[in-house]
């Protein structure tokens, strides 16, 4: 089955205490995004990877880390967490550039609490 | 970065009947992609119905229409015929076919409660 998996689904830890949500796609996709999504905000963009080793900022990047050394994982790192970074996170991934569409398919998402 | 609208953060519709929820964005590009993506309960993301900018026809997937008025910078999601398993929060998605990273620019929801 063709899909985006997280885990974990559901984190609750405490400032500062480094943390790794971890991001695989079996559809053999290019593009793979991060996003949080926040009450009366919507979803936005965290970072993105074009391909292997190839990422870049998203529009709320701050207190995140990505890396993409397979193209089927790409794992978020919070390095110290801290209560702003309370939120829902989604993996998402699509086929790369000169497909038309492209729309994005999403993991189950992760709801992060920090204390 | 792109700016998507949607000004109703709540909307309600009797079961059966149909209900238009409205999407906004600002562009100075021509070539585009438009989506609205379903969200139930459970969290996932679920494509609903997508349009390429430069299609005058508008997109149909059963229950689903959209309206697209490019001059206007409108995409607003019809769904006809409401059924209770509609109920979700909505999100309206604009992606440029120009810039690289497939980034998406989502707004900020449409919460749909369905009447029995």
């Amino acid at each position: 089955e063709a899909q985006v998996t997280q885990n974990p689904r559901y984190l609750i830890t405490v400032t500062g205490k480094k943390l790794t949500v971890t991001c695989s796609q079996n559809m053999n996709h290019e593009y793979m995004s991060w996003y949080r999504q926040d009450p009366g905000l919507g979803l936005r963009q965290i970072y993105y990877s074009m391909n292997v080793e190839v990422t870049d900022k998203g529009d709320v990047p701050e207190g995140y880390k990505v890396s993409r050394k397979e193209k089927r994982n790409f794992p978020l790192i919070l390095e110290s967490p801290s209560p702003n970074q309370t939120s829902l996170y989604f993996c998402a991934s699509s086929l790369g550039q000169g497909n038309s569409y492209n729309e994005q398919f999403f993991g189950p998402g992760t709801r992060l609490t920090v204390l | 970065a792109q700016t998507v609208t949607q000004s109703q953060p709540e909307m309600s519709v009797q079961e059966a009947e149909t209900v238009t929820l409205s999407c906004t964005y600002d562009t100075s590009e021509s070539d585009y992609y438009l989506f609205w993506y379903k969200q139930p309960p459970s969290r996932q993301m679920i494509l609903v119905i997508r349009q390429e900018a430069y299609k005058q026809q508008n997109a149909t997937e059963n229950r689903f229409s959209v309206n697209f008025q490019k001059a206007a910078k409108s995409f607003s999601l019809k769904i006809s015929d409401s059924q209770l398993g509609d109920a979700a929060m909505y999100f309206c998605a604009y992606r440029s076919a120009k810039r690289p990273g497939n980034q998406f620019y989502f707004g900020t929801g449409t919460s749909l409660t369905v009447i029995p």
